[in-house]
């Protein structure tokens, strides 16, 4: 076990409204990452984090920003949820180093109406 | 297309049977890992490979690097209910992580 807790699990959102996803560690890690997992796409990055306050784009990082102000809580914000970022979202962690063995959070269900 | 191929994309077997699933690329990648993936959870490390031609083995499960480190195949021997859930490989090229779409196997009792 990671420590890795996402919240919330489950959210149904409007188009258009603001919405922000959390990710907590509890064990100091420095590499964090937001991924999205869609049917027949498997996982794909949308934004990482090498510290604090050091963020850097992934495959799919439009419409998408994140911040990290604490080691421990990675946030991913939609700024106008479309009904394409309907998906499930997830945060890992690794030990080793950039993009290596990564560590998932349980998920977040996120459905935009 | 996914630059990482995951073949087949849903297995169906009865427990007992042997099976493998392929993960398949043109890139050649300098690591790859398995993950599996139950309904609802977050996907769980279950080996990296790192050495072209490297076997792995974890109790019924052999994991293989191709030689070229292109492609990867993981073997389940004797396979049982326990095995259900979502295979993903993902393969480090340059910087990046990259996931296939994985292979859903189902293990019937």
């Amino acid at each position: 076990d990671a420590g890795i807790t996402q919240s919330p699990r489950h959210k149904v959102t409007e188009t258009g409204t603001p919405v922000t996803l959390r990710c907590h560690q509890t064990e100091n890690h420095r590499y964090m990452y937001w991924y999205r997992q869609d049917p027949g796409h498997g996982l794909r990055l949308i934004h990482y984090s090498y510290g604090v306050k050091d963020t850097d784009k992934g495959e799919v990082s439009d419409g998408y920003s994140v911040s990290r102000s604490k080691t421990e809580d990675f946030l991913l914000t939609l700024e106008s949820a479309t009904s394409s970022q309907t998906s499930v979202y997830f945060c890992a962690i690794s030990v080793g180093g950039l993009n290596t063995e990564a560590f998932f959070g349980q998920g977040t269900r996120l459905t935009v109406v | 297309t996914q630059l990482l191929e995951q073949s087949p994309q849903f297995l169906s077997i009865q427990e007992g049977e042997n099976l493998t699933v392929y993960c398949n690329s043109s890139s050649v990648f300098s690591s790859l890992q398995w993950y599996r993936q139950e309904p609802g959870e977050g996907p769980v490390l279950l080996v990296t490979v790192v050495t072209g031609g490297e076997v792995k083995k974890l109790k019924r499960l052999t994991f293989q690097f191709g030689d070229a480190r292109k492609d990867s195949s993981l073997h389940i021997t004797a396979a049982q209910p326990g095995d259900t859930g979502l295979y993903l490989c993902a393969g480090k090229l340059n910087n990046d992580m990259r996931f296939g779409a994985g292979t859903r196997l189902t293990v019937k009792p």
